[in-house]
């Protein structure tokens, strides 16, 4: 069956940077477009960014536009969240999230959620 | 697209009929995606398109409306039902969410 499995997350501090992973298994990883969506314990959800399954377009929200970049290798089915100059309105409970449908073009909704790599920005 | 959600929370008894409503700052036809929260798990899609229902969902969900007013209808509460609840907009990025509703068995 289809598996997200988020790693990377941890305690960092203010200003520095932090690369997130999402493994991919159970469907054509390449096939599909991927989303990060955060979400602070206890608070609501928050879409971050997507690539397409093609990897050709990638989209933002306005809080993290040119300090995080999304990436995929489908050699490995692996998407990554590069993020940098982090601050305390970063802190989140970080998810990957799969298109409903292969080959999606344009925005989407998501049907697959992994379980999240926990972001703590903290001096 | 800004989508605000009401109630923010509601509390309602096993069996009843739960209505919960998301509206759009500006219309998004039929681009609205729902999904339900158990506590400590991740989101499970629930309906899209406004009102179709995703396989395996429950019968008793259902889904309206279209450009800026749409509605979640829970019929006959379920236990199993408490959650939250939130909207998601696909029309244009940044995809975004309400504010999500907080559903409680009385």
């Amino acid at each position: 069956q289809v598996q997200l499995v988020e790693s990377g997350g941890g305690v960092v501090q203010p200003g520095r940077s932090l690369r997130l992973s999402c493994e991919a298994s159970g469907f054509t990883f390449s096939s599909y477009g991927i989303h990060w969506v955060r979400q602070v314990p206890g608070k609501g959800l928050e879409w971050v960014a997507v690539i397409w399954y093609d990897g050709n377009n990638k989209y933002y929200a306005d809080s993290v536009k040119g300090r995080f970049t999304i990436s995929r290798d489908n050699s490995k089915n692996t998407l990554y969240l590069q993020m940098s100059r982090l601050s305390a309105e970063d802190t989140g409970l970080y998810h990957c999230a799969r298109d409903r449908d292969r080959m999606a073009e344009g925005p989407y909704y998501f049907d697959d959620w992994g379980q999240g790599t926990l972001v703590t920005v903290s001096s | 697209i800004q989508l605000t959600q009401s109630p923010s929370s509601l509390s309602a008894s096993v069996g009843d009929r739960v209505t919960i409503t998301c509206r759009a700052s500006q219309g998004i036809s039929r681009a609205l995606a729902w999904y339900q929260q158990i506590p400590g798990k991740a989101p499970t899609l629930l309906i899209y398109d406004a009102s179709n229902l995703e396989g395996g969902v429950p019968s008793r969900f259902s889904g309206r409306g279209s450009g800026t007013d749409f509605t979640l209808t829970i019929t006959r509460l379920q236990p199993e039902d408490l959650a939250t609840y939130y909207c998601q907009q696909f029309s244009t990025y940044p995809l975004t969410f309400g504010g999500g509703t907080k559903v409680e068995i009385k």
